[in-house]
């Protein structure tokens, strides 16, 4: 079973608006990543936050980690139609190595 | 060139036939990954492996077997194909530094199965 599940699935906005996707998993975690696919190509590394840590940004991105309610949101700021991809949450548990479940998606769609 | 690298890209053949993805690296990195993508699910893992004599069944490992020939090798066999094994297919790495890696992945492998 998968242990992330994003919401929303699929996100329209306009162009300079701003895109919040949200993760929400099972079980413990050592990390949370986010990543990005562009349209049938292979998943590209954006940020990564540790449980121990609250908030992370990096560029226009903004990443925020709740272990108590075992969530996390990932913020693009000022979108641009380059944005257009879809977003994967991944966790990474403890003993568990390198290895990482994936969420879902969400679908994001900037127009111009 | 790319870091991580898959063959082939695009794949299509018959039901009970094997097929063998393969995939390489120049990353130097340990660990890899073999995941399918189908739309709506995401990624699920198929197997890993940590080292060259480390092999790992992951979520959905059934009708599948891996080979690690090498460090910088990791190929994914399919020995009977059916169709509902039509899918994405990636193969990623990561390093093996501490507790806390992201993994980076090869362009994928799209395979149908008629």
């Amino acid at each position: 079973s998968q242990q992330g599940e994003e919401d929303p699935q699929a996100l329209s906005i306009q162009e300079g608006e701003n895109a919040t996707m949200n993760c929400s998993y099972k079980t413990s975690i050592n990390n949370l990543q986010w990543y990005r696919q562009n349209s049938g190509r292979g998943l590209v590394h954006l940020i990564l936050i540790r449980s121990n840590e609250r908030e992370k940004h990096s560029g226009r991105l903004r990443v925020t980690l709740d272990t108590s309610k075992k969530s996390s949101s990932l913020l693009i700021t000022a979108s641009r139609a380059a944005d257009t991809a879809s977003y994967f949450c991944a966790t990474g548990q403890y003993n568990q190595g390198g290895k990482l479940i994936f969420g879902q998606g969400t679908e994001l769609s900037v127009k111009p | 060139d790319a870091d991580v690298t898959q063959t082939p890209r695009n794949r299509i053949t018959k039901t009970g036939k094997r097929i063998m993805l393969e995939c390489s690296q120049t990353k130097g990195h340990d660990r890899m990954y073999w995941y399918r993508q189908d739309p709506g699910l995401g990624l699920r893992l198929i197997y890993y492996s940590f080292d060259v004599k480390d092999i790992n069944k992951g979520e959905i490992s059934d009708g599948y077997s891996v080979s690690r020939q090498a460090q910088a090798k990791f190929s994914l066999s399919l020995e009977s194909a059916i169709p509902n094994q039509t899918a994405l297919y990636f193969c990623a790495t990561s390093g093996d530094s501490g507790l806390y890696n992201e993994q980076f992945f090869g362009p994928g492998t799209r395979l149908t199965v008629l």
